[in-house]
């Protein structure tokens, strides 16, 4: 069975502080996205990435994919109350059923202002 | 463009009674997935649609519980005899397959309640 552990499972910090949140696996991914998820809302994918080693960065967020495809990161500068939300990572299987996604566990993200 | 709809947007039933919540995707995707949410947690998922293919029911609980999508369009997840476990969010989303990344477009998800 094919996981992705998220950690931390909950962060609450100030604004202004940075953060790094990991989803980790022990299986190979074609590719991994990030979602962010507010309350009431579904998830909205706020990057892909593809290649190994590849670094994208999106204003104050910036994500790492893993040299071998199994790992990454998302890293928060200077974190805003408005980028509080549930953070999930989402790979796609290079084997099998490339195209179902297996969801992270998911981290909760509280920014006080 | 529309996004991904969903109705009802709540939904509270008394265990025992089934359930219908609907699905409307992007015009054009041709995969549907339909997912479940506990309170603040990941998304288990249900069932999967892939254009004229069989669905991938690999996800469903229970056998009370089943999808359908008709004219490669609409979905409707029916739950049957609902228990209060059966309580969670139900997402679904749709994505353009193949595509590279095979991102997927979320709904806003129907919140059930079963009392």
């Amino acid at each position: 069975t094919q996981l992705l552990e998220q950690s931390p499972q909950f962060l609450s910090i100030q604004e202004g502080e940075n953060l790094t949140v990991y989803c980790n696996s022990s299986s190979v991914f074609s590719s991994l996205q990030w979602y962010r998820q507010e309350p009431g809302e579904g998830p909205v994918l706020l990057v892909t990435v593809v290649t190994g080693g590849e670094v994208k960065k999106l204003k104050r967020l910036t994500f790492q994919f893993g040299d071998a495809r199994k790992d990454s990161s998302l890293h928060i500068t200077a974190a805003q109350p408005g980028d509080t939300g549930l953070y999930l990572c989402a790979g796609a299987p290079l084997l099998g059923a490339t195209n179902k996604l297996i969801f992270g566990t998911g981290t909760l993200l509280a920014v006080q202002p | 463009g529309a996004g991904v709809s969903q109705s009802p947007s709540n939904k509270v039933t008394e265990k025992g009674k089934d359930v219908e919540l609907r699905c409307d995707p992007i015009s054009g995707h041709t995969a549907l997935y339909w997912y479940r949410q506990s309170l603040g947690q990941g998304l288990e998922f249900l069932i999967y649609f892939q254009g004229n293919s069989a669905p991938d029911k690999s996800g469903l609980p229970s056998d009370r519980f089943s999808a359908e999508r008709t004219g490669g369009s609409v979905s409707t997840l029916t739950i049957q005899r609902t228990q209060q476990e059966d309580s969670a969010v139900y997402l679904c989303a749709s994505s353009l397959w193949p595509a590279a990344g095979y991102e997927q477009y979320f709904g806003p998800g129907t919140r059930l309640t079963v009392t």
